[in-house]
């Protein structure tokens, strides 16, 4: 998705819920999927990711669904603990020739985990 | 893993002055690296890609005579911020990539430098 806005939305979750963190891309020729987590001050961490030829894909406490059809990106975790309040971004890459690598990110939601 | 170092971690420079952040590979060779932006609350904007060897391109709305990025070596690259202003200030990110490693660990991000130019 494009990045736009000066303001990051905002998801409050219990500690012990399911997280799901949407994300609508812009790029139909966008490929591969990528979730991050980025806590403040640093660099972003791997999550999961996912190819164009697949709709989810699971890994350790999270899910990542991808629509091709709408363009549109989820990810789920399940039973957040407050390790996991962070934010998380999604990003795209078509992997032609000329774009290959080229990762642009989506605007990011805040997870707040509440105990 | 798959380790970038990036230094410094932080650093504030007075205006006018350059600043130089390194982005070392440590235990792979990157053919790429990419450099991005991050101002408060906002994502991360892409502002030039290198590969080794060659002339960095830079994204639209970026100028490449103020932000000189060099990749010399597989595992080194250096964004310098030249004549450095307050509106540079921000979170600068480099992610080196390696085709040669599986697709989904083909990214790898250092932990960012704070640039805050008084």
């Amino acid at each position: 998705g494009e990045s736009v806005g000066l303001h990051l939305p905002t998801l409050s979750v219990q500690e012990g819920d399911n997280s799901i963190i949407n994300c609508a891309y812009s790029n139909s020729a966008s490929d591969y999927f990528i979730w991050y987590k980025q806590e403040s001050g640093k660099g972003p961490q791997f999550i999961i990711d996912i190819r164009s030829n697949m709709d989810k894909r699971q890994g350790q406490r999270v899910t990542v669904l991808l629509n091709k059809t709408v363009k549109h990106l989820s990810l789920q975790i399940a039973a957040t603990q407050p390790g996991d309040s962070a934010v998380y971004f999604c990003a795209e890459t078509p992997l032609t020739t000329d774009s290959w690598g080229k990762l642009q990110f989506g605007a990011g939601t805040q997870v707040v985990v509440t105990p | 893993g798959a380790v970038v170092s990036q230094h410094p971690s932080w650093v504030i420079c007075k205006s006018g002055t350059s600043v130089k952040i390194e982005c070392r590979s440590l235990d792979f060779q990157a053919t790429t690296m990419f450099w991005y932006r991050q101002f408060p609350k906002q994502s991360l904007m892409l502002m030039a890609t290198s590969n080794e060897g060659s002339k960095a391109t830079y994204e639209q709305g970026v100028e490449k005579d103020k932000f000189l990025i060099n990749h010399a070596s597989l595992t080194l690259s250096t964004l310098t911020v030249t004549s450095a202003h307050p509106e540079d200030s921000s979170f600068y990110i480099c992610s080196a990539f390696s085709r040669g490693r599986y697709l989904e660990r083909g990214y790898t991000f250092g932990s960012g430098t704070r640039l805050t130019v008084v």
